[in-house]
């Protein structure tokens, strides 16, 4: 089944603990995102990757990390996280060598994180 | 830069109905997608349906059709028929040349009985 897998679901963590949530997808897609989504503010691009080992800025790039070392595979790293970052975060993928009218984003489940 | 803006934070359609959901962005590429998304409470993001700006013929899904309007940047969500599974938050989103994604705040449809 054509899937992105997105893990933990849910996390609670304290301020300053380093901490990972990864992305895989299996479509062999080699567009991949990052969103983080708040009440009222929608979804907001953290990163994104056009293709192994390379990554760009997104509109709140502050505070995360990401690597692409491999094609299925874009974890996001949180360093130091601080309360401001409690949000609810999307993993997505996509294939961008394929015809326009196919354009479509493929979700992960989210992973809703608490930072205290 | 460019920006989404969804005005109607939350509507409220009769099942059955038709509710038109509203959506402006700002740009100044001519070359760009537009996007309705759907997030039901399940939290998944499913795609409703995409529209190219190069095509001037409005994009149509079964129930789902949208009115763009590209001089006025507006690029509304119709739905007709509204079923109480159509219940959900929708996002209308813009992808430009540089394949960064711009989200709106989203509005939130309830759909009732």
């Amino acid at each position: 089944e054509a899937q992105v897998t997105q893990n933990p679901r849910y996390l609670i963590t304290v301020t300053g603990k380093k901490l990972t949530v990864t992305c895989s997808q299996n479509m062999n897609h080699e567009y991949m995102s990052w969103y983080r989504q708040d009440p009222g503010l929608g979804l907001r691009q953290i990163y994104y990757s056009m293709n192994v080992e390379v990554t760009d800025k997104g509109d709140v790039p502050e505070g995360y990390k990401v690597s692409r070392k491999e094609k299925r595979n874009f974890p996001l790293i949180l360093e130091s996280p601080s309360p401001n970052q409690t949000s609810l975060y999307f993993c997505a993928s996509g294939d961008w060598t394929a015809s326009s009218t196919n354009e479509k984003l493929f979700f992960g489940s989210g992973t809703q994180l608490s930072v205290l | 830069a460019q920006t989404v803006t969804q005005s109607q934070p939350e509507m409220s359609v009769q099942e059955a109905e038709t509710v038109t959901l509203s959506c402006t962005y700002d740009t100044s590429e001519s070359d760009y997608y537009l996007f309705w998304y759907k997030q039901p409470p399940s939290r998944q993001m499913i795609l409703v349906i995409r529209q190219e700006a190069y095509k001037q013929q409005n994009a149509t899904e079964n129930r789902f059709s949208v009115n763009f309007q590209k001089a006025a940047k507006s690029f509304s969500l119709k739905i007709s028929d509204s079923q109480l599974g159509d219940a959900a938050m929708y996002f209308c989103a813009y992808r430009g040349g540089t394949y960064k994604y711009i989200f709106g705040t989203g509005t939130r449809l309830k759909v009732l009985a």
